[in-house]
């Protein structure tokens, strides 16, 4: 069954140093996401492509984060500096159109900023 | 108000209970409703999606009250490997993905 990729599973670092997280959809699926989950609460979207272009990254903080998927495939999202309060997990997820019927999420990138 | 709203957890249940989570959304213009199923430390999988006419997957059966703008899903004859967090998720017009903050169920033997 195919699945949808992310590295690193786990990072720790020091606030104020950049971080950055990969991710590969399963092979087709025109639309990822990126969304942040923090501890006792639902996924929250970062920002959303359709092939290589962004499609909502209404609540991605542009200030530090960003986001490309320069060929339509893989995706990197990096946080530049990393603070505090971005200590979360981050997932990805695809699906294969905008339909979204259903969304295949990655195991995520636990991320803790110390 | 949020847009996606869930009942409070956790959920405490033995085995065998009959259990129901509600989810009311803000939007009116929602497209498509899901319930999404997220054990500890993992991902969230889809669970099922919710249509008008209501449906049903062995013990789950998930409704859409389109008037009262809620969703809801029910777990009969619980096992203790239902125990996770069960996601509510919306999609509105113009492709927007809404998750609940989620409701944790604990089945206890």
């Amino acid at each position: 069954e195919a699945e949808v990729a992310q590295s690193p599973r786990y990072k720790i670092t020091e606030k104020s140093q950049a971080v950055a997280f990969w991710c590969d959809p399963i092979s087709g699926h025109a639309t990822l996401y990126w969304y942040r989950q923090i501890l006792g609460q639902g996924p929250e979207l970062l920002v959303q492509f359709q092939d290589e272009s962004v499609v909502d990254d209404s609540q991605l903080p542009k200030d530090r984060f960003s986001a490309e998927r320069l060929k339509g495939v893989d995706s990197t999202l990096k946080i530049q500096p990393a603070e505090l309060g971005d200590s979360a997990m981050y997932l990805c997820a695809s699906s294969p159109d905008r339909s979204q019927e259903t969304q295949y999420f990655g195991p995520g990138t636990r991320l803790l900023v110390l | 108000r949020k847009e996606v709203e869930q009942d409070p957890g956790p959920f405490n249940v033995p085995e065998g209970a009959t259990v129901a989570f509600n989810c009311t959304y803000s939007n009116s213009a929602s497209q498509s409703f899901f319930w999404y199923r997220q054990d500890c430390r993992k991902e969230p999988k889809l669970l099922m999606s919710v249509y008008s006419s209501g449906n049903e997957d062995g013990r789950f059966t998930a409704q859409l009250n389109r008037a009262s703008q809620y969703i809801s899903l029910l777990i009969r004859d619980s096992k203790l490997s239902d125990s996770a967090t069960y996601l509510c998720v919306v999609h509105t017009g113009g492709f927007k993905t809404i998750f609940g903050a989620g409701t944790r169920l604990f089945v206890k033997a």
